[in-house]
């Protein structure tokens, strides 16, 4: 497809309760990430990956987060045992190449509003 | 690690006020983007500038790269309230794994007065 598309696009979990989110990139793109986004708009680079291998982790809580871009499935990240500072928008992005390359474009999928209560 | 700092945080303008956005980077970038976020929306691509001292146009809107790739711009002419989101810049910032990551700007939130 010619867009990202990030499912749930919102959901509400108990404190204490597992998360599940997925996207499905652009077809054609190599490199997937996961960005997570806070009340004050800051937004925290969480994961990427480079097909279905981790590319770059360093920003991933990993005691509680872990994410998955298995082939012909849609990339997941999920979130076990959720706090309520994990409320967020969670974003997935997508993109040809790596990120420093010139010219390369990155496109925002319309987020998984999570909302643990 | 890398820091993009982005100023002002907010800026309200009156419908036909021009509008500017400033981003430093505390390291040179290869390249810088820029997005623009509705309310409640996603990040959209707007543009990469690549070349030091770079200067693009997209109708109503300038951007610029500074000539020691640390900086940037977007300034909006006229502004209408179609202009109203949040605008950040973001440049690959080494993270430390070896790879490249995007580094966001806090972004400038626009309001425009009708």
């Amino acid at each position: 497809g010619e867009e990202v598309a990030q499912t749930p696009k919102h959901l509400v979990r108990g404190e204490g309760q597992k998360a599940k989110l997925y996207c499905a990139p652009i077809k054609g793109h190599s490199y997937v990430f996961w960005y997570q986004q806070v009340l004050k708009n800051e937004f925290k680079f969480l994961i990427s990956f480079q097909n279905e291998n981790v590319f770059d982790e360093t920003g991933m809580p990993k005691e509680r987060f872990s994410a998955k871009c298995l082939p012909n499935s849609p990339c997941s990240l999920e979130i076990q045992a959720t706090k309520l500072e994990d409320s967020a928008v969670y974003f997935c992005a997508s993109s040809r190449y790596d990120t420093s390359s010139s010219g390369n474009t990155i496109y925002f999928g319309e987020g998984s509003w999570l909302t643990v209560v | 690690g890398q820091q993009v700092m982005q100023i002002p945080q907010y800026q309200h303008v009156q419908e036909g006020e021009d509008f500017t956005t400033y981003c430093n980077s505390s390291t040179t970038l290869s390249n810088i983007q820029w997005y623009k976020q509705r309310p409640g929306g996603h990040p959209v691509f707007l543009i990469q500038l690549v070349k030091s001292g770079e200067v693009k146009k997209q109708k109503r809107l300038t951007f610029q790269f500074g000539e020691a790739k640390k900086n940037s711009s977007l300034h909006i002419t006229a502004t209408q309230t179609t202009d109203v989101g949040t605008y950040f810049c973001a440049g690959p910032g080494y993270s430390g794994a070896g790879s490249y990551q995007l580094t966001f700007g806090k972004g400038t939130k626009l309001s425009v007065i009708p």
